[in-house]
Order: structure tokens, then C-alpha cells, then sequence
């Protein structure tokens, strides 16, 4: 497709379960983020890939999340024994080359813990 | 760790009328740039201006760039009600680094008043 895409577009999960956000950026494009959107608030970054690299991993909030690319494509984020406070929206972006240019957004996986 | 805050936190007008609304941030920047988000959706680029440009438009959005207050504005023209959503202010996190993480500020709740 043109933009990014990510799936699933909504998840519900026991607490305790674990859950996978996949992301598939727009081809070519080198950078892409993962975010997480709290209710009426910014989006909050979590971690940065360079192609397969991952750059920068300082907002992931906890040792229960994990994110990959290896394939310096699609991505995957994984967060393991989902708690409530896991709950958000999670936001994919990819830009064309380094942080510093326009990026694209997907529509979101919208996490619910129960 | 927020680089942008937007003002004012939310803002309603009549159709027709001028909205605008300031980001302002902490460190020096290459860039900034601004997005909206419709309710529910992902984020759309709008426009990035660069540190050495002082205003740019595209169609009836207005940016300027103030460097030396580290503030930015957008203005949007003639608004409408498909103007309705949230915009947000992004800042490279590390300034000038090509590695930097973009930040989003908490953003700006826009309503058009039929």
C-alpha cells in the first residue's frame, strides 16, 4: 500500500497476556518510530530504528516491551505480560531517510487491557 | 520529556474565523514541524519549517519560526469544520543530531463552531 499500515487495528488483552503491534512502513523509507497515545495527550515516543538498527530504545517503558526490525522493514512491537497500564493507542511512523524529515503515520493499534 | 508545549490547550471558534495556536521549546532545533489528528485517526503531517526560514504557507496554513524566542506558531485561514481536530507541535529531540527521536508536544484541541 501507499502508507503505513498496522495491524491489528484494535486488540483487547487479559491482563497477564502477551500481545504483538505489527507495522509495515512505507517501502523505502529508512527511519521508523513506535509511539504510544494516551487519551487526550501527545503522542510519547518509545524507540527509533535506522533500517534493522534499533537507534534508540529510551521511552520503552519497561523490560515488558520489545521491539524488532529485522529486516530494516516491516516491525514489530511486543509487549509481554500486558498490564492496564499498557493501555493506548500505539503509533508506527516512517520517514524517507533520518529523524529530521516529515514522517508518516499509520492509523494505530488501539491496546485495551482488561 | 516533552520538547514542545502547544498553547492553548484547547481552542474553539466560528467557521469562518482565524485559528492560531504557539508551540514553544527547549533546546535548539534544525526543524519543526506540525501535525493534526482527527479523533481516532493517525497523525497527518502538515507542514515542517526549517531553522533558517522564518514563515512558510501552504494553502491556508501559516507557520512562522522564531529561533531566538524558540516558538512557533501555526495559523490557519477561513477555518472550517473540517479543521476539527487536535494539532501538535514535533521537535527533532536532539537538535541537530541525524539520530534525534521527533517529540510531540500535548497538543492543541481545535473545535469549529458551526
Amino acid at each position: 500500500g501507499a502508507g503505513v499500515s498496522q495491524s491489528p487495528r484494535y486488540k483487547v488483552a487479559k491482563r497477564g497476556q502477551d500481545v504483538a503491534l505489527r507495522c509495515d512502513p512505507i517501502s523505502g523509507h529508512v527511519s521508523l518510530f513506535w509511539y504510544q497515545q494516551a487519551l487526550g495527550q501527545g503522542p510519547e515516543f518509545l524507540t527509533y530504528f535506522q533500517n534493522e538498527a534499533q537507534l534508540d530504545k529510551s521511552g520503552l517503558p519497561s523490560d515488558r516491551f520489545f521491539a524488532e526490525r529485522p529486516e530494516g522493514s516491516v516491525s514489530t512491537l511486543k509487549i509481554q505480560r500486558t498490564q492496564q497500564e499498557d493501555s493506548a493507542v500505539y503509533l508506527c511512523a516512517s520517514s524517507l531517510d533520518r529523524a529530521n524529515t516529515e514522517a508518516f503515520f499509520g492509523q494505530g493499534t488501539r491496546l485495551t487491557v482488561v | 520529556s516533552q520538547q514542545g508545549e502547544e498553547d492553548p490547550q484547547a481552542l474553539s471558534i466560528q467557521e469562518g474565523e482565524n485559528a492560531t495556536m504557539n508551540c514553544s521549546y527547549k533546546t535548539s532545533i534544525n526543524n519543526l514541524q506540525w501535525y493534526r489528528q482527527n479523533s481516532g485517526r493517525g497523525l497527518v503531517h502538515l507542514i515542517l519549517i526549517r531553522s533558517n526560514e522564518r514563515e512558510k504557507h501552504s494553502g491556508r496554513l501559516r507557520v512562522t519560526l522564531d529561533t531566538s524566542k524558540k516558538s512557533s506558531s501555526l495559523l490557519i485561514t477561513a477555518s472550517r469544520a473540517a479543521d476539527t481536530a487536535s494539532y501538535f507541535c514535533a521537535t527533532p529531540s536532539a537538535g541537530y543530531s541525524s539520530a534525534s527521536k521527533i517529540i510531540f508536544g500535548s497538543g492543541t484541541r481545535l473545535s469549529i463552531r458551526p
